[in-house]
């Protein structure tokens, strides 16, 4: 089971600022890196997935990059507004195998 | 983007009896299915992986009579809990995924389990 970690484990953010949150991951047989948006009594959705070294994805004021080099990635959020509050969650995954493995996820709760 | 719909959202049942919790693909054929299992605080856990006319895959340490899975067509996978006791109350969600390799997920909104 790969070990998946998510840091902080929640953030408050002030309307209007910006702020990030890593992910770490096992960087020995990595495949991909995905990262997924989950609000209350909602499904999670699907942000990005990323497998290069450097990747950089952008969605709205969502951004994410990725190091497979060292095992992380980085999800920004710019200018945060109270929508945005959710749990984000993070999982990879590894060559030959389709399972992913989740982090705990970043709660982020954004105060208006 | 591809909708999964999984029911029922909630379910409190009584110690010893099963529970049996869909999971269909509205918009799409999910020829591979996954069941994850959430307690408070923790990361999602694969339980099993369910492929379309075949056995389902489980994890290790999850007990394949107690859980169910029944993937019988390309639309729609079951997972039975079966004689359900106060341990196995958690939050149950399924996922769908077309295709192998990187792509993404498509979840249900997931099962609360309560078991008295």
């Amino acid at each position: 089971i790969l070990n998946v970690e998510q840091s902080p484990q929640s953030l408050h953010v002030q309307e209007g600022d910006s702020t990030n949150f890593t992910c770490s991951f096992p960087s020995s047989n990595f495949y991909a890196l995905h990262w997924y948006r989950w609000e209350t009594a909602k499904s999670p959705e699907a942000l990005f997935v990323m497998t290069l070294n450097g990747d950089e994805k952008k969605k709205g004021r969502i951004s994410a990059t990725l190091n497979t080099k060292e095992g992380y990635s980085y999800l920004y959020i710019k200018g945060s507004q109270p929508e945005d509050s959710a749990t984000y969650l993070c999982a990879s995954s590894s060559y030959g195998n389709n399972r992913l493995a989740f982090g705990k996820g970043n709660q982020v709760v954004v105060i208006p | 983007g591809a909708v999964v719909s999984q029911h029922p959202s909630w379910v409190i049942c009584k110690s010893g009896t099963s529970v049996k919790i869909e999971c269909r693909s509205l918009d799409f054929q999910a020829t591979t299915m996954f069941w994850y299992r959430q307690f408070p605080k923790q990361s999602l856990m694969l339980m099993a992986t369910s492929n379309e006319g075949s056995k389902a895959t489980y994890e290790q340490g999850v007990e394949k009579d107690k859980f169910l899975i029944n993937h019988a067509s390309l639309t729609l996978s079951t997972l039975t809990v079966t004689s359900a006791h106060p341990e196995d109350s958690s939050f149950y969600i399924c996922s769908a995924r077309v295709g192998q390799g990187a792509v993404i997920a498509f979840f249900g909104q997931g099962t609360r389990l309560t078991v008295v």
